[in-house]
């Protein structure tokens, strides 16, 4: 089990361009959440899917993020246009019960 | 109010002594509990969950949970340096795992 995937590892891009984040979760995991990590904020909750399906976006913070689930075993989180303060740890993670979320490594992102 | 409230530390314990977590939640309804633990520049790892009243032990680790005041904390015995790292609380609420700000632990040799 390779666990989950994440790409790049780190990501650094000038304000105003475009951002994609990429995950690929545990094969049989039906629950994906992305979450970005900042030292202010901590660990927020962006959006999770269940089964593909966006099911909550509350934690998106502007039409500026976008996330897709095209298919069981790939997502995206996309920021355009990207801003200096969007610079933070995003993470994803997958579940497949009602215990235990496994989180990816990360991608440090870093808008200059 | 935050949904769920941690210490953010830094905590500092003597290598061999206890250390002592805490955690506090808003949500009532909540049944599920998590302690994570972080290590610099990387991702969040499962150390332990709870989900009745009372305590649960896992080696050194042990967890325990108070629903009617809304607390749970983790204790660590006979720290060692490698438990230095950073603590995270969770909550499973509405399906989603609501993190704590997390609290630095560094253990002194």
């Amino acid at each position: 089990d390779a666990g989950v995937i994440q790409s790049p590892r780190h990501e650094v891009t000038e304000m105003g361009q475009e951002v994609t984040l990429r995950c690929k979760p545990i094969s049989g995991h039906n629950s994906l959440f992305w979450y970005r990590q900042t030292m202010m904020r901590g660990l927020e909750l962006l959006i999770y899917f269940n089964n593909n399906v966006p099911i909550d976006d509350s934690g998106m913070p502007e039409d500026r993020f976008s996330a897709k689930m095209p298919n069981a075993s790939f997502s995206t989180l996309k920021i355009q246009p990207s801003e200096p303060r969007d610079s933070a740890v995003y993470f994803c993670a997958s579940r497949s019960s009602f215990y235990g979320y496994t989180f990816g490594s990360g991608t440090r992102l870093t808008v200059v | 109010q935050k949904e769920v409230e941690q210490n953010s530390g830094p905590l500092s314990v003597p290598e061999g002594a206890i250390a002592s977590l805490n955690c506090t939640y808003s949500d009532r309804g909540s049944q599920s509990f998590f302690w994570y633990r972080q290590y610099s520049g990387k991702s969040p790892e499962l150390i332990m969950s709870i989900y009745s009243n009372g305590d649960k032990e896992d080696g050194r680790f042990t967890a325990q949970l108070n629903k009617a005041s809304q607390y749970v904390s983790l204790l660590i015995r006979d720290s060692q340096p490698s438990d230095s790292a950073t603590y995270l609380c969770a909550v499973l609420g509405a399906q989603k795992l609501v993190f704590g700000q997390g609290t630095r632990l560094t253990i002194n040799p």
